[in-house]
């Protein structure tokens, strides 16, 4: 069965970093692009940031850009994103995913990241 | 940035009657490949976003054949043929054809 397991959320103070981490199973991870998607709690979909199976292109949203990056282990099956200088706007929960759009597009549970001091 | 457009915004549905969501798109979403990169997407209370329609109209695996997705131009449209009580929630469309990736602002269904 197909599973994607974030962790690495929590509570963090303003100026702080965090990395997240997404651990794949079930599937052929290492041919997939793989995204990071963050929600506000209550409120719509915000796409981060994505890197393609390989490993060498990566993509990010400027409210996170020169903030954030994004790597993989594909020996491991893991997707990572470390986010630096976190902002109180940061707080979401935050989804990572598979294939956004196209047939083997999957999602996480996510991991709640609340930035407060 | 593309910008998608969902209408409306709120949906009321009694049980089995049919139910319609629109989303527009500032631009084409048509690769050169032929390829549309467009999904539609449910969020049900308290769960993550799950892909109804991927690739423009192309039903997911496992979602019931009362969804269907349909694409003019950029125009696109997610039918129920049946509303059942376990399509509450709330719908996204989502454009990938370049980044920022960027979604729709959502569509809650609701049972009357």
């Amino acid at each position: 069965e197909m599973q994607l397991v974030e962790s690495g959320g929590g509570l963090v103070q303003p100026g702080g970093s965090l990395r997240l981490s997404c651990a794949a199973s079930g599937f052929a991870f290492s041919r997939y692009w793989m995204h990071w998607v963050r929600q506000v709690p209550g409120k719509g979909l915000e796409w981060v940031s994505r890197m393609d199976e390989f490993g060498s292109i990566t993509s990010y949203a400027d409210s996170v850009k020169g903030r954030s990056t994004i790597s993989r282990d594909n020996a491991r099956n893991t997707l990572y994103l470390e986010i630096n200088s976190l902002r109180v706007e940061d707080t979401a929960v935050y989804y990572c995913a598979s294939d956004l759009s196209g047939r083997s597009d999957w999602w996480g549970q996510g991991t709640l990241v609340t930035v407060s001091s | 940035e593309i910008v998608m457009t969902q209408s409306p915004l709120s949906l009321p549905v009694t049980p089995g009657e049919p139910a319609s969501i629109s989303c527009r798109s500032s631009q084409s979403l048509l690769h050169s490949n032929g390829k549309t990169f467009f999904a539609w997407y449910l969020q049900k209370p308290g769960q993550s976003p799950q892909v109804l329609i991927y690739l423009g109209s192309n039903r997911a695996s496992g979602v019931p054949d009362r969804f269907s997705g349909s694409e003019s131009g950029t125009d696109f449209t997610l039918k129920i043929s049946r509303v059942e009580a376990e399509d509450v929630g709330v719908y996204y469309c989502m454009q990938a054809l370049q980044t920022p990736y960027t979604f729709g602002q959502g569509t809650k269904l609701e049972i009357k």
